[in-house]
């Protein structure tokens, strides 16, 4: 398997812009996480999914920030506009969760690297 | 609420020491503990994980014991090389009644580099 394929991996923009960001999770989870991470607040879970529905977004930091998942197999996070605190890698990541304890292992992409100035 | 509380880092080691990167957590219910690992560049990797207290999680020459009595989960290898150089993460998840879906609560990570 591929694996989870986000897309760009990096990012330069200005602010003001939109920046959306891309996210193939692995074939047949269920289950899509979108991250963010930097240096000053660590890794944050932004929003996620389960079969396509978004479940708790109160991750997302503020409305100019949004999340889709129009089918099992896409989703994106959309910045509109871009500020230059939005600097950080932002991972997706995916688990099948078909236990039913729902321990099962999540599996990161290789993260888009954001730079807005 | 939940919480991963980890050992403030940089960690920095010669190669073949003793590694020890200690993890705890408070959680509002039964939790399911994990460590992830960040290589330069990459997204995280599950390294282990342990889903009840006493199971001992291990994996490439690392282990973890889910310690209840003290609500612990710390990492160990008995010696470490270079390539074991990256960022630590300890994690848990607890299924609030099947609503939670895998969510992770993360540490906010540890950086380990071993020198040879």
């Amino acid at each position: 398997d591929a694996g989870v394929i986000q897309s760009p991996r990096h990012e330069v923009t200005e602010m003001g812009q939109e920046v959306t960001l891309r996210c193939k999770p692995i074939s047949g989870h269920n289950s899509l996480f979108w991250y963010r991470q930097t240096m000053m607040r660590g890794l944050e879970l932004l929003i996620y999914f389960n079969n396509n529905v978004p479940i708790d977004d109160s991750g997302m930091p503020e409305d100019r920030f949004s999340a889709k998942m129009p089918n099992a197999s896409f989703s994106t996070l959309k910045i509109q506009p871009s500020e230059p605190r939005d600097s950080a890698v932002y991972f997706c990541a995916s688990s099948p969760n078909h236990s039913s304890d729902y321990t099962d292992t999540q599996y990161f992409g290789p993260g888009t690297r954001l730079t807005v100035l | 609420g939940n919480s991963v509380t980890q050992m403030e880092g940089p960690v920095t080691l010669s190669e073949e020491a003793f590694l020890t990167i200690n993890c705890t957590y408070t959680a509002t219910g039964y939790p399911s503990l994990f460590w992830y690992v960040q290589y330069p560049g990459e997204g995280l990797q599950l390294l282990l994980k342990a889903t009840k207290a006493d199971d001992k999680g291990s994996n490439k020459g690392f282990e973890a014991t889910y310690r209840k009595e003290t609500t612990s989960f710390h990492l160990e290898k008995g010696s470490v090389q270079v390539s074991d150089s990256a960022v630590y993460f300890c994690a848990l998840t607890v299924n609030a009644g099947g609503t939670s879906y895998g969510k992770l609560t993360f540490g906010q990570g540890t950086i380990l580099t071993v020198h040879p």
